[in-house]
């Protein structure tokens, strides 16, 4: 079956640096890819959708800015997270859309723990 | 705007049949998903429905109503290891998620 990877899988650091989260298709290719954020007891919120070539769409209330998206291959999207803070600290998940089939793949997570 | 609702939680014992329901305020997607998320996790596939009606994968049933605004998802024969989080998704150019219903299986 199609597989999704993120990498890390934790991640802690401290306020204000920034982190970088991977979001690999290991054996599809991904035009678009996806990324949400679930913070404790909570839904997953779309942050953004990422398009191969192109920059990345945000939803409302997401700073492009802090939340830096970059999709530059059919196999790759990274997610930076700028100058992190506490509030920052989250569940960040990525799917991938298989181009050809149109189904989507989660990858496992990363969590984020900004101290 | 758009939002999906379900029950924030249900509770039920080994062997029982429970049904999670969703009504959604949205339009213009493609069908609704169902996914499981344990504690820590991805969520995982369980259920699609893009047409009206109902729609069987093993113990797990997902259904459809657009004129209603409603879909569902039928767990049976319950076990324990089917206690997690349940989410309804509406599949647009994203999945746009319900706010999640909490499973617990007891003995």
């Amino acid at each position: 079956g199609a597989v999704v990877s993120q990498h890390p899988s934790r991640v802690i650091c401290k306020s204000g640096t920034s982190v970088k989260i991977e979001c690999r298709s290991l054996d599809f290719q991904a035009t678009t890819m996806f990324w949400y954020r679930q913070f404790p007891k909570q839904s997953l919120m779309l942050m953004a959708t990422s398009n191969e070539g192109s920059k990345a769409t945000y939803e409302q209330g997401v700073e492009k800015d802090k939340f830096l998206i970059n999709h530059a291959s059919l196999t790759l999207s990274t997610l930076t997270v700028t100058s992190a803070h506490p509030e920052d600290s989250s569940f960040y998940i990525c799917s991938a859309q298989d181009r050809d089939s149109y189904e989507q793949y989660f990858g496992p997570g990363t969590r984020l723990t900004v101290t | 705007g758009q939002s999906l609702e379900q029950p924030s939680e249900v509770t039920a014992v080994e062997g029982a049949i429970v049904q999670i329901n969703c009504t959604y305020q949205t339009s213009g997607f493609y069908g609704l998903s169902w996914y499981q998320q344990h504690d820590g996790g991805a969520p995982t596939f369980l259920s699609y429905n893009a047409l009206d009606g109902l729609e069987e994968t093993g113990r797990f049933s997902s259904f459809l109503s657009r004129s209603d605004s409603y879909g569902y998802l039928l767990l049976q024969e319950l076990q324990m290891k089917d206690s997690a989080s349940y989410f309804c998704a509406a599949l647009k150019a994203a999945l746009i998620f319900g706010k999640g219903t909490t499973l617990s299986v007891s003995s």
